[in-house]
């Protein structure tokens, strides 16, 4: 069965240190996303993609962050500058299109801010 | 601004029992509602999602209904077993289609 697949699984990074988190969607998929789960909290929404452009960002997507698909298949999600609270789970979703609304999720990044 | 909350925040039963999740949301403009799992360390598994002009949705021992103008959900699990026992996560989604989750249902399932 196709799913979502996120590099590395686990990334230590020192503070203000650049980090590159990557996703490869599930090939027919359109609609990508990256959401984020600090310890012990909620699920919380990043930034949907679509068409090559960003769709929807949340207050937390801030100029720190940046979203590109590089080629046909990888989805990354940059941070310039971590801080120690960007310390989360961060995973990345695919979806097929708008009649096929369920998003598959990939097994997650866990990144750990020194 | 959706709110998604879970009741209860953890539930433990024995093995074989019957067993509902709640989940409620504060907008009903909602487009779908999906359950996940999560295993500990884990990604989200999807279990079920719910249009929302749907009622219910049926996977296995696993049944989910939707009522949009309460803005409440339920997940009901059939003669649970030891290998349900995860954290199961509500999430809705807007036209907008980002996903707002809930706290989470933390189920343990004892021998």
């Amino acid at each position: 069965e196709p799913e979502v697949t996120q590099t590395p699984s686990h990334q230590v990074t020192q503070m203000g240190q650049e980090v590159i988190l990557r996703c490869v969607p599930i090939s027919n998929h359109l609609y990508f996303y990256w959401y984020r789960q600090i310890l012990g909290q909620k699920v919380e929404f990043l930034v949907s993609f679509y068409n090559n452009e960003i769709s929807e960002k949340s207050e937390i997507f801030d100029d720190q962050f940046s979203v590109e698909r590089p080629d046909g298949s990888n989805f990354t999600l940059k941070i310039r500058s971590t801080k120690l609270e960007d310390s989360a789970m961060y995973f990345c979703a695919s979806r097929e299109g708008l009649a096929k609304n369920i998003q598959y999720f990939g097994a997650g990044t866990r990144l750990s801010v020194l | 601004k959706q709110e998604v909350t879970q009741i209860p925040a953890a539930l433990s039963v024995p093995e074989g029992e019957n067993l509902v999740l709640n989940c409620s949301f504060t907008d009903s403009a909602i487009y779908n509602l999906q359950w996940f799992r999560q295993d500990p360390g884990k990604g989200l598994t999807s279990l079920l999602l719910i249009q929302s002009s749907q009622r219910e949705q049926t996977s296995g021992r696993l049944n989910a209904s939707l009522d949009k103008s309460s803005g409440r959900s339920t997940l009901y699990i059939a003669a649970s077993q030891p290998g349900d026992s995860a954290t199961y996560l509500c999430a809705v989604s807007g036209t907008a289609s980002k996903l707002t989750f809930g706290t989470g249902t933390r189920l343990q399932v004892t021998l």
